[in-house]
């Protein structure tokens, strides 16, 4: 069974829209959560990171995600896309008891149209 | 960004050749990591080196083979691929806090292979 899920696999928006990208996970206990983009010929950049205090973290270009303990969700969001967001977004997990191994979501192919 | 790099960018070879990828980070770091990216799958952990030693070897088949001689350098050696090994193979580079779920990790451009 996939321990990391995102559902939506292509999003295509219109510039201005909101974006929200699901990411859930089934692991219990401490976990750490990850968003990385990775833009078109370009590397797998961090987005931003949660590892423990407020479960609403703000990440760079606007990003921000919300980590939902009783959902096992860490949803990435951002209020108005640009068609320079156009790329693929990966959500990943650490546990606690399995040091840095990050296991990745499907990623989500995200196209903003002008 | 120049933190992790990886070379060559892409490599097309048959199945019987041998070929080497290179990565190399500028970051100070301690822990190295291979990934393997096949199109509409995750991203899958292939070898997990931290300070020089293998600590994690995800089942990976023979044919792919790393090597970590410094904290600075990574290979993964390869020989007799099968075309299903095509992929987007990845590098990345962490501090190296064994056991911390925290130590984020940074990754290169990848190499496209190509298996013909």
């Amino acid at each position: 069974a996939q321990s990391v899920s995102q559902h939506n696999h292509h999003v295509i928006l219109s510039e201005a829209a909101s974006l929200e990208l699901g990411c859930n996970y089934s692991y219990g206990g401490t976990v750490n959560l990850f968003w990385y983009v990775q833009y078109p010929g370009q590397h797998l950049q961090l987005l931003l990171k949660y590892f423990s205090g407020d479960p609403l973290v703000k990440g760079i270009k606007g990003f921000e995600a919300e980590f939902i303990k009783s959902k096992f969700s860490f949803n990435l969001r951002k209020p108005s896309v640009q068609w320079s967001d156009t790329a693929e977004y990966f959500c990943a997990v650490t546990r606690s008891n399995s040091g840095s191994r990050l296991t990745f979501g499907e990623g989500t192919q995200l196209t903003v149209n002008p | 960004e120049t933190g992790v790099t990886q070379t060559p960018r892409h490599l097309v070879m048959g199945m019987t050749n041998k070929k080497s990828l290179k990565c190399e980070q500028h970051l100070g770091h301690n822990a190295m990591y291979w990934y393997k990216q096949s199109a509409k799958k995750p991203l899958e952990l292939m070898f997990v080196y931290n300070f020089k030693e293998q600590t994690e070897n995800n089942s990976v088949p023979s044919r792919f083979s790393p090597e970590c001689p410094n904290s600075s350098h990574l290979f993964l050696h390869l020989h007799t691929l099968q075309p299903e090994d095509s992929a987007l193979y990845l590098c990345a580079s962490s501090q190296g806090l064994a056991g911390v779920g925290t130590d984020t990790q940074y990754f290169g451009p990848g190499t496209r292979l190509t298996v013909l």
